[in-house]
């Protein structure tokens, strides 16, 4: 398996624009991930899924924000409009369950930068 | 509030050296602690992970120890290389979902030759 796949790697947009991030989880793998690092913050929890279906969104700061999962090898992270405080580095990670021991294998993550 | 402080924030350190890297927590419950590598422009990577009742555990050069009682975790890396230059993340489970996870904001380590 190539591991978690995100696309695009680096994401440049004008404040305003929609922006869309993709990702691909670990085939087999049930609960999806998206997550967003900042010098600031470190790496903070935006939303979970566990079988295509959202469980927690508490982690998603505005509702500028939505995140969706059509199906199991594919979900998308949307902001719109985007601002420039969005800038930042998101990633996705996928996991076989959201419990204990088990283990989150992060993409290589999407750099946004919101000028 | 549960929190994950982690120290130093940054590390310079030459080539064949050792090096701690130290992590404390105020999670509760407690679950489990995972020390993640991410090297730049990567997403972080699993070194280890610690349930209450191990004390230590080793993954090659790093050895990662977990003192439950004073909620305290410390990384060691033995013989430092250049490609052990990366930010380490420490990360608390207190046992729930996902959404639980308290991630510390990591130290960054710059091995120099």
């Amino acid at each position: 398996d190539a591991g978690v796949i995100q696309s695009p790697r680096h994401e440049v947009t004008e404040m305003g624009q929609e922006v869309t991030l993709r990702c691909k989880p670990i085939s087999g793998h049930d609960y999806l991930f998206w997550y967003r690092q900042t010098m600031m913050r470190g790496l903070e929890l935006l939303i979970y899924f566990n079988n295509n279906v959202p469980i927690d969104d508490s982690g998603m700061p505005e509702d500028r924000f939505s995140a969706k999962m059509p199906n199991a090898s594919f979900s998308t992270l949307k902001i719109q409009p985007s601002e420039p405080r969005d800038s930042a580095v998101y990633f996705c990670a996928s996991s076989l369950d959201s419990r204990m021991n088990t283990e989150a294998f992060f993409g290589q993550g999407t750099r946004l930068t919101v000028v | 509030k549960n929190q994950v402080e982690q120290s130093p924030q940054s590390l310079i350190i030459l080539e064949g050296k050792n090096c701690t890297l130290q992590c404390n927590y105020t999670v509760s419950p407690f679950s489990n602690l995972r020390w993640y590598k991410q090297d730049t422009g990567r997403g972080p990577v699993s070194l280890t992970i610690m349930t209450f009742s191990e004390n230590t555990k080793s993954n090659g050069r790093y050895t990662a120890t977990l003192d439950a009682d004073t909620k305290q975790s410390s990384l060691h890396i033995t013989a430092s290389q250049l490609s052990d230059s990366a930010s380490y993340i420490c990360v608390v489970n207190p046992g729930g979902g996902a959404d639980g996870l308290t991630f510390g904001k990591g130290t960054h380590l710059i091995i120099q030759p």
